[in-house]
């Protein structure tokens, strides 16, 4: 079972330049998120989407954009890169129906970004 | 403001002995309690969590964690630490209100199990 996979693994970016982080889970989850995590900040929620066709905000959504393609896909784009964005980004997925969190989150193994 | 608060940045514990990983929370309404671990250059994995009913809570590789509700706490434990237990351990919380739930996240603790 593959779960929840990452694309790419490992991103060097400068500063103004643009990627797309991609995701996608295999396991039906209706629910999906976008999280970054930085040293001896825990996990801090960038979008998610509580099911396909919608997205909203989460904690630190500035400097980002997501796309849920469908039910399978979520991806993360970050259109003018800046150093504070250098961090390691998971996606997640859940069972959870709209934002009630009852499920566990299952996550891809993350994506470590630099930006210069 | 809704929080969870992981005291400790490490936990030391020998190989064999018990280990508790703290967690405690503040949070409005009844609390949807979490833990999880990360290893290495890998995303976070589920260990077990709390909804109701039973303050003891069994999960997985051997852990457990107690619902305290007078201590608004819920820490981590196992009975025999091993050394492949040495991880990043995560404590979250659902807060938030019934028309937005978030999922709260404590800073990390990291446990390091030696031979």
């Amino acid at each position: 079972n593959a779960g929840v996979t990452q694309t790419p693994k490992f991103q060097v970016l400068k500063t103004g330049q643009s990627m797309t982080l991609q995701c996608a889970q295999d396991m039906n989850h209706n629910s999906m998120y976008w999280y970054r995590q930085d040293p001896g900040m825990g996990l801090r929620l960038i979008y998610y989407s509580a099911s396909e066709g919608t997205t909203d905000k989460g904690e630190v959504p500035n400097g980002y954009n997501v796309s849920r393609l469908n039910k399978r896909e979520f991806s993360l784009r970050l259109e003018s890169a800046a150093p504070s964005q250098t961090s390691v980004y998971f996606c997640a997925s859940s069972a959870n129906r709209g934002g009630s969190y009852n499920s566990p989150l299952h996550f891809g193994n993350g994506t470590r970004l630099t930006v210069t | 403001a809704q929080s969870v608060a992981q005291p400790e940045d490490q936990v030391n514990v020998a190989e064999g002995n018990p280990l508790t990983v703290k967690c405690t929370y503040s949070v409005s309404g009844n609390p949807y309690l979490f833990w999880y671990v990360q290893y290495p250059n890998r995303g976070l994995q589920f260990l077990l969590k709390y909804i109701t009913g039973d303050n003891l809570v069994k999960g997985s590789y051997g852990f457990e964690a107690e619902f305290n509700k007078s201590q608004t706490s819920f820490h981590l434990k196992k009975p025999s630490a091993l050394v492949s237990d040495s991880a990043l351990y995560f404590c979250a919380v659902r807060g938030g209100t019934d028309s937005n739930y978030q999922l709260i996240w404590g800073a990390g603790t990291k446990l390091i199990i030696k031979p």
